[in-house]
């Protein structure tokens, strides 16, 4: 089984800040995806990588497959960013069903 | 297409009794997911299937809980005699998965409030 750890658990950041959550897992994996949960429970795949790095608008989401390690950075921080934080793993070899992190409760202050 | 949508919303039953989810996919995707969140915690797979065959459950589904998508399209997840540890979001993803890996499009959730 996949240990996928994120921290921190909890983030509070003042409007404008660079944030970021790291995420790290155990074993070798097919894809790693950062999801975003609002409050009430809809889940929103952010990114899907297998390596490298991806940009979209604020968000940025990096990869290290030989460390095992990922990171999600939101530059310019805003109070509508405020969220959980979710980072998955996948396996294509086994249904590609996600092992999720327990995530990362982000309050950006204005 | 509207996403993927789940009913109901939210639902409160009693120890004991059945209760059953539905989870309608976006129209085109193969796969199917159920997934369980506890407050507080990451979701937790439960089974996924491809078109109508239920290709993997996990030991999280107990043999009070069964799960069927007839004809490759909807699914319905069933509780038998729930139990107050029953209580989670009960949420539903779908995919399209060929050659290349595709992400998951997540539904709502039906949040299961066990008295």
């Amino acid at each position: 089984k996949n240990e996928v750890e994120q921290s921190p658990q909890n983030l509070t950041a003042q409007e404008g800040e660079f944030i970021t959550i790291n995420c790290s897992y155990s074993v070798g994996i097919s894809a790693l995806h950062w999801l975003q949960q609002h409050p009430g429970g809809g889940i929103v795949s952010l990114f899907m990588l297998s390596s490298g790095k991806k940009k979209h608008g604020r968000l940025i989401a990096t990869i290290n497959i030989q460390e095992k390690h990922s990171s999600l950075h939101i530059t310019a921080s805003h109070p509508r960013d405020s969220a959980v934080y979710i980072c998955a793993v996948s396996y294509t070899n086994t249904g590609n069903q996600f092992y999720f992190g327990t995530g990362t409760s982000l309050t950006v202050i204005p | 297409d509207t996403g993927v949508s789940q009913n109901p919303r939210h639902k409160i039953t009693k120890r004991g009794q059945n209760v059953t989810f539905r989870c309608d996919p976006i129209s085109e995707h193969n796969r199917l997911y159920w997934y369980r969140q506890t407050l507080g915690q990451g979701p937790e797979f439960l089974t996924y299937f491809q078109n109508e065959a239920q290709l993997e459950k996990s030991r999280l589904l107990s043999d009070r809980f069964s799960a069927e998508r007839p004809k490759g399209s909807f699914s319905t997840l069933e509780i038998q005699r729930t139990e107050q540890g029953d209580s989670a979001m009960y949420l539903c993803a779908s995919s399209f998965t060929g050659f290349f890996q595709d992400t998951q499009y997540f539904g709502p959730g039906t949040r299961l409030t066990v008295l």
